[in-house]
């Protein structure tokens, strides 16, 4: 079965600098969600996406900004990465007011 | 205020024992879903079930339980006989309906299988 996508898989960056993370829901589905994940933390909610509009935002920073496009995927921009961006970013994709499924993360470090 | 509470930080087993994670979630909202997701090492996050808060019926899933207790906002999560490859951090979680679908998570419980 199809499974969430994420893309890089890893990513390594410099402060001050920009970073684009893309996630691929499961097909059919319409619904897109971020998290992030902090060395040993638990998964924070940033944003969610329902039908290319966004849904919810949860403590998201201002320097980050996310989009869904007319495919279902989605987008997260990071702008003037700082050494506390540096965790396990997780898109999760649901058909409506079904169980979110996680794909494998996109582990982030800024040095 | 919604909060998932996850008290026990570590735990440690032998293989083939029996091993019970505790959850504790607060809400006032009467509709509400619960969640128990796994986290082994390689880090994806893996689906394991939802409850919704109309359904306190216990469920068994092959070595899995989970006991939904209203009374005490509790849904805890048992493994039988555990194995090593059961050695993972799990996460329990809370999703209120019709408000955008978003997870709160608890803290976290690893467990540690031994040999």
């Amino acid at each position: 079965a199809a499974g969430v996508i994420q893309s890089p898989r890893h990513l390594i960056k410099e402060k001050r600098e920009t970073a684009t993370l893309k996630c691929y829901p499961i097909p059919r589905h319409d619904t897109v969600y971020w998290y992030q994940q902090g060395p040993g933390q638990d998964p924070q909610f940033l944003i969610s996406f329902y039908e290319k509009m966004q849904s919810d935002k949860g403590s998201i920073p201002d320097r980050f900004s996310a989009q869904q496009f007319s495919d279902y995927h989605s987008e997260l921009n990071m702008s003037s990465l700082e050494l506390g961006d540096s965790a396990l970013y997780f898109c999760a994709s649901s058909s409506r007011l079904n169980e979110q499924f996680f794909g494998p993360g996109t582990r982030l470090t800024v040095l | 205020a919604q909060k998932v509470t996850q008290a026990q930080t570590e735990i440690s087993v032998v293989e083939k024992e029996d091993v019970t994670l505790d959850c504790v979630y607060e809400t006032r909202d009467t509709t509400y879903y619960l969640f128990w997701y796994k986290q082994p090492p390689s880090g994806e996050l893996v689906f394991l079930i939802r409850r919704n808060s109309f359904d306190e019926q216990n469920e068994i899933s092959g070595r899995y339980s989970w006991n939904f207790q209203k009374s005490t906002s509790s849904f805890n999560f048992t493994i039988t006989a555990s194995q090593v490859v059961d050695s993972a951090v799990y996460f329990c979680a809370l999703e209120i309906y019709n408000q955008g679908g978003k997870l709160i998570f608890g803290q976290g419980t690893e467990l540690s299988v031994k040999p």
